[in-house]
This record gives C-alpha cells, sequence and structure tokens, in this order.
C-alpha cells in the first residue's frame, strides 16, 4: 500500500528555523517526484516545489524560490521542506504528494502537517 | 491570482448534474494534461481525475474529465450529499520555470 507520512503539527516563533518530513513507503521512492504543496487558511492549494529523489533534481514555484528548501534523502524515502527564517505568514498546513510523472497529477497525498508561527 | 481560472463556487441539488470549468492557456491546459482534486473539510486533497479523463481505481463514474483548448471540465452526476467539497484542477505550466500549478478551486454545494 502506498503510503506518504508527514511529521506532526509545529509550534514555532518568527525568526526560528523548521524542517518537515514525508516518508513514502510502498513504492519505489526514488522513481516518482514528491511535491510540496502549502495551503494556507481558508485559501486554496499552492505549489511550492517538486523534487525527484532519484536524482535529487529540484524545481520551485517562483513564489517560494529562496524562501524554501526542498531536498530528499532516498536511503530512507523522504522528503523534507524546511525554512530558516519563519514568519507569521508561513502559518499553514503543507502536505506533501506523489506524482507518477509531471504531467499526471498527484496521485497519493500526505496527510498534512500544520505549521503555526506565532510569537 | 491563480493560473488556471475556476469558478468559486456551483451548487446543484442532490441527484443533479453539475461541472466545474477551469480556463488557461496555450502554456499550462493548451499542451498538458489536467487532473482534479476533490477537498473534503479537513482532509487531504484526493485524485478524481488524472490525463484529462481518466479516472484511479476506486473513483466511481459520476466523476467525469474532458478538455478541449485551453479549458477543461468536470462533471459529476448523480449528486450526494458527501459530495460537498472543494474541487482543484491542476496541470503543468511551462511558462513559470516549469511547475505544477492548481486552479483557485471551486466550492460545491449540493443543495
Amino acid at each position: 500500500e502506498v503510503q506518504l507520512v508527514q511529521s506532526g503539527a509545529e509550534v514555532k516563533k518568527p525568526g526560528e528555523s523548521l524542517k518537515i518530513s514525508c516518508k513514502g513507503s510502498g513504492y519505489s521512492f526514488t522513481s516518482y517526484w514528491i511535491g510540496w504543496v502549502r495551503q494556507m487558511p481558508g485559501k486554496g492549494l499552492e505549489w511550492m516545489g517538486i523534487i525527484y529523489p532519484g536524482n535529487s533534481d529540484i524545481t520551485y514555484s517562483p513564489s517560494f524560490q529562496g524562501q524554501v528548501t526542498i531536498s530528499a534523502d532516498k536511503s530512507i524515502s523522504t522528503a523534507y521542506l524546511r525554512w530558516n527564517n519563519l514568519k507569521a505568514s508561513d502559518t499553514a498546513m503543507y502536505y506533501c504528494a506523489r506524482l507518477p510523472s509531471l504531467n499526471y497529477g498527484a496521485d497519493y497525498w500526505g496527510q498534512g502537517t500544520l505549521v503555526t508561527v506565532s510569537s | 491570482q491563480s493560473v488556471l481560472t475556476q469558478p468559486p463556487s456551483v451548487s446543484a441539488a442532490p441527484g443533479q448534474k453539475v461541472t466545474i470549468s477551469c480556463s488557461g492557456s496555450s502554456s499550462n491546459i493548451g499542451n498538458n494534461y489536467v487532473s482534479w482534486y476533490q477537498q473534503l473539510p479537513g482532509t487531504a486533497p484526493k485524485l478524481l481525475i488524472y490525463e484529462n479523463n481518466k479516472r484511479p481505481s476506486g473513483i466511481p463514474d459520476r466523476f467525469s474529465g474532458s478538455k478541449s483548448g485551453t479549458s477543461a471540465t468536470l462533471g459529476i452526476t448523480g449528486l450526494q450529499t458527501g459530495d460537498e467539497a472543494v474541487y482543484y484542477c491542476g496541470t503543468w505550466d511551462s511558462s513559470l520555470s516549469a511547475l505544477v500549478v492548481f486552479g483557485g478551486g471551486t466550492k460545491l454545494t449540493v443543495l
């Protein structure tokens, strides 16, 4: 069974760093893209960036370039999303999703990680 | 402002049919496959349609997708109260540093 399991909810202060994770199982982790999606409270879905764990090819959405860092450790089938300087505006639900190809769509999703940034 | 344009809301009665549109351009829908997602309240999105009109295993045939030119449409027949959700279209966009993009989402109300 394909599963993407994300790390738990986080509460952070502005200026702090954070790294959340997404562990894949039940499939070949290095053969599928993993994307990160932001959903701010009451708002729609936004693609942040995607990574191909097989070769660590990464593309960021222009809106998120330089704001976050996406990485993956294929030895433990886990993708990451990292912030170095959190802002209150980073408060959102973050989802990871698997893409069989860039033109296919995201066929499996993680359960989401709620990140709250507040002083 | 989303790259793909969807109506903010649609509504219909139980048992009826509804369509949700998704409008784009030649750099996205016009030259790429479209996928559709359902997000029920408080849950992660779920893939309903991929490659314009294909349904993943387990998705009932009440859900259908089509594409024409730079627009796509999601159709839902035999509406049920459990279909109340926000629906998103998505595709690849070659003009934005080549990335996947979503529409703004359409809230479906089953009256």
